[in-house]
């Protein structure tokens, strides 16, 4: 079975620019999963979807992140305006259910300049 | 307070000896689950062992074990017989059944095998 598919894997960009990061979850997952994991640091979960409804943002910074699950499969992940804070590796993540087991793709690795 | 605690940012462990991994965690809840992740250089997240509180048998996986010490709140992380591809990032996670299910992880440990 496929694994967790991310692009890109590498990004650098200009502060106040504009960057998209796309994760494909593996087939039949129910739950796709975002998460910011900065240097020296463990993952922190920025936004859950159930199919394609969001079931918890509540650590997404919504005034520059956002993020949609196209028709319960893919997902986009938006950074808009990036700020230097923003240098980090997205992890994007998925499970059968929620609370099972989750699955990690290779990550995109973010370098705001 | 923090949710997951590990407290050796590294590790150093020679080939084929047994090294530890400490976890401790902070929940109120009866019912939570415990998570081992490793993270080599290349960045994958993999899936390692689960303990459930529930359980009475401390979980298994080949050279993977959990010491899993409810009334100390720890799930320590034993890996038998190191090998060199063992050096990469371990990280501590809890899920609570309150919210939505979601992990919550620690700083993670540093392991690095030496031949």
């Amino acid at each position: 079975e496929a694994g967790v598919a991310q692009s890109p894997r590498y990004k650098i960009i200009e502060k106040r620019q504009s960057v998209a990061f796309w994760c494909n979850p593996i087939s039949g997952h129910a739950t796709l999963y975002w998460y910011q994991q900065i240097l020296g640091q463990g993952p922190k979960l920025l936004i859950q979807f159930q199919n394609n409804g969001v079931v918890d943002d509540s650590q997404l910074p919504k005034d520059r992140f956002s993020a949609e699950r196209l028709k319960g499969v893919d997902s986009t992940l938006k950074i808009q305006p990036a700020k230097l804070e923003d240098s980090a590796v997205y992890l994007c993540a998925s499970s059968r259910v929620v609370g099972n087991e989750q699955f990690f793709g290779p990550g995109t690795r973010l370098t705001v300049l | 307070a923090q949710k997951i605690t590990q407290t050796q940012p590294g590790m150093f462990v020679q080939e084929k000896e047994a090294v530890t991994l400490d976890c401790t965690y902070d929940t109120s809840d009866q019912s939570y689950g415990l998570f081992w992740y490793k993270q080599p250089s290349s960045g994958e997240m993999i899936f390692l062992i689960y303990q459930g509180s529930y359980d009475e048998q401390n979980a298994t996986e080949g050279r993977y074990s959990l010491n899993f010490q409810k009334a100390r709140k720890s799930a320590n992380l034993v890996i038998s017989a190191s090998q060199l591809g063992d050096s990469a990032m371990y990280f501590c996670a809890m899920r609570e059944p309150s919210g939505y299910s979601t992990l919550t992880f620690g700083k993670g440990t540093m392991l690095l095998v030496s031949p």
